[in-house]
C-alpha cells in the first residue's frame, strides 16, 4: 500500500529556535498533502492543506508566519515550526490522498516536537 | 451539531470478544468512509475504506455503511491485545480537500 514517510519522529529543541519537519510519498505523487497536529488524547487538528506548487492554505488560527509550509515537489512537504516556544510543544502528522480514484488519506508516522 | 460522532469509549473487552464501534454523521455527501488505528504516539493506520454503502472484510475485519441511517461500523472478530488502540472513523465527499475526522474510540482487549 501507499506509504507516507515522516521524519524526524522526535525532536527536541531549545524555546527560539526553528525546526523543520519533512513529509515524503514514497511510492505516489501527492499534489496535496495535510497536516494535523494531535494533543494528548484528542481527534486530529488541521492545520493547513499544502498544495505543490503554491501557497498552503491554513486554518483559522493558526499562524502562518509561525508554521511555515512548502511544499516544493509531489512528494515533498515540510513544515517549519519557526521560533519554537514550549505551546508549540506538541504531535505533528502529516497526510496524503494515496489511493487513486478515491479520496481517501494515508498518514506519517508522526512527529513528536518538544520544545525546552 | 458535528459533522461526524464518535463515542470516545474507552471500551474494554476479553480477548476473542467481538468488538463494534461505530460512527454517525450528519453530511449526506459523504462517499467514502475510512477506518484508521492509531496506536499511542503514531501516526494513524489506515485499516480499510470503504466506498457509498455496504460492507467490506478484511482477514478479522468487517467495515459497513449504512447510508440510509447515516451510521457505519467496524467490527473487529476474535480480539487480540494488539488491537488495543484508538480507532477513528474519517468521512470525505466524492472528491476535494474536506477529510472528517471522528474523535476516536479507545479500545483495550484484555489477555
Amino acid at each position: 500500500g501507499a506509504v507516507v514517510s515522516q521524519h524526524p519522529s522526535r525532536v527536541i529543541c531549545k524555546s527560539g529556535t526553528s525546526v523543520k519537519i519533512e513529509c515524503r510519498s514514497l511510492d505516489f505523487q501527492a499534489t496535496t498533502m495535510f497536516w494535523y497536529r494531535q494533543f494528548p488524547k484528542k481527534s486530529l487538528m488541521l492545520m493547513a492543506t499544502s498544495n505543490e506548487g503554491s501557497k498552503a492554505t491554513y486554518e483559522q488560527g493558526v499562524e502562518k508566519d509561525k508554521f511555515l509550509i512548502n511544499h516544493a515537489s509531489l512528494t515533498l512537504s515540510t513544515l517549519t515550526v519557526t521560533s519554537a516556544h514550549p505551546e508549540d510543544s506538541s504531535f505533528y502528522i502529516c497526510s496524503a490522498p494515496s489511493v487513486s480514484g478515491a479520496n481517501v488519506l494515508t498518514f506519517g508516522a508522526g512527529s513528536r516536537l518538544t520544545v525546552l | 451539531q458535528k459533522e461526524v460522532e464518535q463515542d470516545p469509549g474507552p471500551l474494554s473487552v476479553p480477548e476473542g470478544a467481538i468488538v463494534s464501534l461505530n460512527c454517525t454523521y450528519s453530511n449526506s455527501a459523504f462517499q467514502y468512509f475510512m477506518w484508521y488505528r492509531q496506536y499511542s504516539r503514531k501516526g494513524p493506520e489506515l485499516l480499510m475504506y470503504t466506498y457509498s454503502s455496504g460492507n467490506k472484510e478484511d482477514g478479522r475485519f468487517t467495515a459497513q455503511v449504512d447510508k440510509s441511517s447515516k451510521y457505519i461500523s467496524l467490527f473487529i472478530r476474535d480480539s487480540q491485545p494488539s488491537d488495543s488502540a484508538t480507532y477513528l472513523c474519517a468521512m470525505s465527499g466524492w472528491t476535494g480537500n474536506q477529510f472528517y475526522f471522528g474523535t476516536g474510540t479507545s479500545l483495550t482487549v484484555i489477555p
